[in-house]
């Protein structure tokens, strides 16, 4: 069965810190790994897309990895914002969601 | 460019109630998908068309829901009868290319149900 596990399920930091979320998933077949940011009463945004061939793609302060042999992928979230709080989602293949990460940034 | 439209934003109605949601994807896109998020959940693809027809509709409790994309474009989502278990978001989802999952998905803001 097709699954993408996020951890942490919640996180709290302090403006201005880093933060690393996880995905684990074990999806067949494997295309593409895409972060999705979903702040509070909207639909999700693209950040970031990987292929087979891809382990790190930036956009701004957001840097996603992908490790296709451990099937496992990271977003790191540099300096963090007041913005930057929101759900993240990651979706594997296209299809397969992870029922993401929440995260808080406080003041 | 104009993003995906959806209408209502929010909706409450009485369980056994039929409710019917509205998407308006971005011109253009083939693809269009509706999906429903459970609070703290990711989304669950419940039915995706490419122009006006159906690609996959595998997870659509088919007993209660349908859905319809005329002229390949507005698409509606219907409930009837709701249950409880039916709250939650629905999304809706347009994408360029005829499914092919490397293509982003653009997402409207939802649509809130409770159903009490």
């Amino acid at each position: 069965k097709n699954q993408v596990e996020q951890s942490p399920q919640s996180l709290i930091i302090l403006e201005g810190k880093n933060c690393t979320l996880q995905c684990n998933y074990t999806v067949s077949p494997f295309s593409n790994l895409r972060w999705y940011k979903q702040d509070t009463g909207r639909g999700p945004v693209s950040l970031t897309i990987m292929t087979f061939s891809e382990n790190t793609k930036s956009n701004g302060r957001y840097t996603a990895t992908l490790d296709a042999d451990t099937k496992q992928s990271s977003l790191h979230i540099t300096a963090s914002q007041l913005s930057d709080s929101a759900s993240y989602i990651c979706v594997v293949s296209g299809g397969t969601f992870g029922r993401g990460t929440s995260l808080i940034v406080h003041p | 460019e104009a993003g995906v439209a959806q209408s209502p934003r929010y909706k409450i109605i009485e369980k056994r109630q039929s409710v019917a949601f509205w998407c308006n994807p971005i011109s253009g896109h083939a693809t269009l998908y509706w999906y429903q998020q459970i609070l703290g959940q990711g989304p669950k693809l419940l039915i995706q068309f490419q122009n006006n027809g159906v690609v996959d509709d595998s997870q659509l409790p088919k007993d209660r829901f349908s859905a319809e994309r005329l002229k390949g474009v507005d698409s509606t989502l219907k409930i009837q009868p709701a249950k409880l278990e039916d709250s939650a978001v629905y999304l809706c989802a347009s994408s360029l290319s005829p499914g092919t999952s490397s293509y982003e998905q653009y997402f409207g803001p939802g649509t809130r149900l409770t159903v009490t």
